[in-house]
């Protein structure tokens, strides 16, 4: 079974700084997906970014970039420029390709931007 | 393009009584995928149905069962609620090309249910 573990429960940064997420997970598979969602108080999730796992170039989104590496199974999300906007709930998400598209998420870290 | 849909936006049963959730997905999509979210935790998946019928089921027992529909709308049926059934139930959808998945799941709002 997949397993995606979110260590940081709450974080918190300044407008206009940096800040890093945690991620890891656990698989046996070598063909996946890995996502980060954004769910703000709305509660809709948006999806912030996506890296395919046979890619190793890490993927960027304008201010949103990840570290992925393999081998330590480990997927972290940088938010550069952080603004007030950016106050969510953040899910690391897990995907097997050959499985559809039935995703397995951490446990979330809760993102305050202070002004 | 009116996105993911999904009615009621809240709903509020009491024990052992039966709800059914709705759901439209985006326009294009034909497969759709329910999720549990329980408070303070991440989305369980429940299960997913492409050309209406279930395509691949979480650990969730059979009180959980569902419907898609030729317009591709799902329903979300739970019997017999339980106190631990109270969570946000997530709709997300996405397409499915000749048993190619497509990676991107977008996701409804949730209906929000509470189990007295």
């Amino acid at each position: 079974a997949q397993t995606v573990t979110q260590s940081q429960p709450e974080m918190s940064v300044q407008e206009a700084e940096t800040v890093t997420l945690s991620c890891t997970y656990d698989t046996s598979e070598s063909n996946y997906y890995l996502f980060w969602y954004k769910q703000p108080p709305s509660r809709q999730m948006i999806l912030v970014i996506r890296q395919e796992a046979y890619k190793q170039q890490n993927a960027t989104e304008n201010r949103f970039s990840v570290n992925f590496q393999k081998a330590a199974k480990s997927f972290s999300l940088k938010i550069s420029d952080s603004q007030l906007g950016d106050t969510a709930m953040y899910f690391c998400a897990f995907m097997i390709k050959s499985s559809g598209d039935k995703l397995t998420f951490g446990t979330g870290t809760r993102l305050a931007v202070r002004p | 393009d009116a996105g993911v849909t999904q009615s009621p936006t809240h709903l509020i049963k009491t024990r052992g009584q039966q709800v059914t959730l709705r759901c439209s997905p985006k326009s294009g999509h034909d497969t759709v995928s329910w999720y549990q979210q329980a408070l303070g935790q991440g989305p369980q998946f429940i299960f997913q149905y492409y050309e209406e019928e279930e395509r691949q089921r979480g650990n969730f027992p059979d009180r959980f069962s569902g419907h898609q529909f030729p317009n591709y709308s799902s329903e979300l049926n739970v019997n017999a609620l339980l106190l631990g059934d109270s969570a946000l139930y997530l709709c997300a959808s996405s397409f499915t090309l000749s048993g190619w998945y497509d990676d991107e799941q977008f996701f409804g709002p949730g209906t929000r249910l509470t189990v007295l």
